[in-house]
């Protein structure tokens, strides 16, 4: 695997469920990123992790719980979520702050 | 709070054009980066600037970074069908700051 993988790609959940999804950067970055990506929307961040050590929660509900292992691996735990939380949930990493960031191909997740 | 205006937010155009779209902002950046997205995927990181006034190519893509570092152009010389997509740009306020602004995004349909 190259690049940064994401898994599930596709994700249907009951407001009731906890799910979890997967990030991992075969870049060997030491940030990684989620993100929530709505339509007509831009990028809106969540969350931020320096060397596995979380630096920004940006104001996220708390049904949203991130997980950072090490600096090749994101979750992102998902539990009561609501229908407006359907979006699709992408995952970046980058070597540092000031370099790019680098996206995997998202996670389309739908809430019924 | 930062916002990018990026236009235009859609356009359609005949293969063998050439295209342009740009980013304004009221706020200074540092770092301006350039993505492009296909349906169903996370956005590929297509050229990145750091310096007022550089220019950069990626093949026949080229991108500019503003001299008042509050705008960036992105042209792409003889569109083909493939460069259907949606492009993004994201700007870094500060450099060393994981934070970039993304804008919502010019959707390009190519008719063939």
């Amino acid at each position: 695997e190259t690049g940064v993988t994401q898994t599930p790609r596709h994700l249907v959940m009951g407001m009731t469920n906890k799910k979890s999804l997967k990030c991992e950067q075969h870049l060997g970055h030491n940030a990684m990123y989620w993100y929530k990506q709505s339509a007509k929307k831009p990028l809106e961040l969540m969350f931020v992790y320096s060397l596995e050590e979380r630096v920004e929660n940006n104001s996220v509900p708390s049904r949203f719980s991130p997980e950072c292992p090490n600096s090749s691996h994101l979750f992102l735990h998902l539990h009561t979520l609501q229908p407006e939380d359907s979006a699709l949930y992408l995952c970046a990493s980058s070597q540092d702050f000031r370099g790019e960031q680098f996206f995997g191909p998202g996670t389309r997740l739908t809430v019924l | 709070g930062q916002q990018l205006n990026q236009s235009p937010q859609s356009m359609f155009i005949q293969e063998g054009e050439d295209v342009s779209m740009n980013c304004t902002s009221s706020s200074i950046f540092n770092t301006w980066l350039w993505y492009k997205q296909d349906p169903g995927e996370g956005p590929v990181l297509l050229i990145a600037l750091y310096k007022a006034g550089e220019l950069t190519s990626n093949g026949r893509l080229t991108a500019q970074f503003g001299i008042t570092r509050k705008d960036s152009f992105l042209n792409i010389s003889a569109s083909i069908p493939s460069d259907v997509g949606i492009y993004f740009c994201a700007g870094q306020l500060n450099s060393g700051t994981y934070k970039y602004i993304f804008g919502t995004g010019t959707r390009l349909k190519v008719l063939a």
